[in-house]
């Protein structure tokens, strides 16, 4: 089955303490691998797109990278307000239809 | 730059009765994709339409249904409200299929 699954549920940092995010993938075909941040009572603010194995992309204090089988989050240095949901999605081919399918996310809680 | 619009923001509905919900997605945006989120099951895709085509369907009743206008704008329906269709309602646009999608701040609806 077509899986996404994200961990940990939850991650507490104090700032400044560095730490990954997992998003791991069971599907065949894929399309791309989409990082989102979503803070309570907003909708998903994109963060990254990865299409490759072996491709990495940075913004300030995060950095995506993207294997076969799984992406990684890295979080450097992080500060409170990085506080929020990460959620990933994975868009790719089934039965001749695009799907893009969600993690059920990580809630990451930095505090000063 | 406008963002994507969602209308309205909150909604309270009784068992039975039906809804609309309105997206005005970014100008020049052609792919609109809307999603259901609720704590326990995270987000989980309904429809996507392209050129208003649906072009891509989840694994929801007949209940939730969809269209989409000339000028790309989309609206999605619920018939027949049930208690577990209280949900945050998100619709993300893209100004092509497989793109980095862009959300709006979502319905949320509550179903009394």
């Amino acid at each position: 089955e077509d899986q996404v699954t994200q961990s940990p549920e939850a991650l507490r940092l104090q700032e400044g303490e560095s730490s990954s995010l997992n998003c791991s993938y069971t599907v065949s075909g894929l399309r791309g691998l989409f990082w989102y941040r979503q803070d309570p009572g907003k909708g998903p603010e994109f963060l990254f797109t990865l299409y490759s194995a072996g491709e990495e992309k940075e913004k300030e204090r995060l950095k995506a990278t993207l294997t076969k089988k799984e992406s990684f989050l890295h979080i450097t240095a992080p500060k409170p307000e990085d506080s929020a949901t990460y959620l990933c999605a994975v868009q790719f081919m089934n039965t001749g239809f695009q799907k893009l399918v969600f993690g059920t996310g990580t809630r990451l809680l930095v505090s000063p | 730059k406008a963002g994507v619009t969602q209308t309205p923001r909150y909604l309270i509905k009784t068992r039975g009765q039906q809804v609309t919900l309105s997206c005005s997605p970014i100008s020049g945006h052609r792919s609109v994709s809307w999603y259901q989120q609720t704590p326990g099951q995270g987000l989980q895709f309904l429809f996507e339409y392209f050129s208003e085509t649906q072009r891509n369907k989840g694994n929801f009743p007949g209940r939730f249904s969809g269209r989409q206008f000339s000028n790309s704008r989309s609206e999605m329906n619920v018939s027949t409200l049930e208690l577990g269709d209280s949900a945050l309602y998100l619709c993300a646009s893209s100004v092509d299929r497989g793109r980095g999608y862009t959300f709006g701040s979502g319905t949320r609806l509550t179903v009394v």
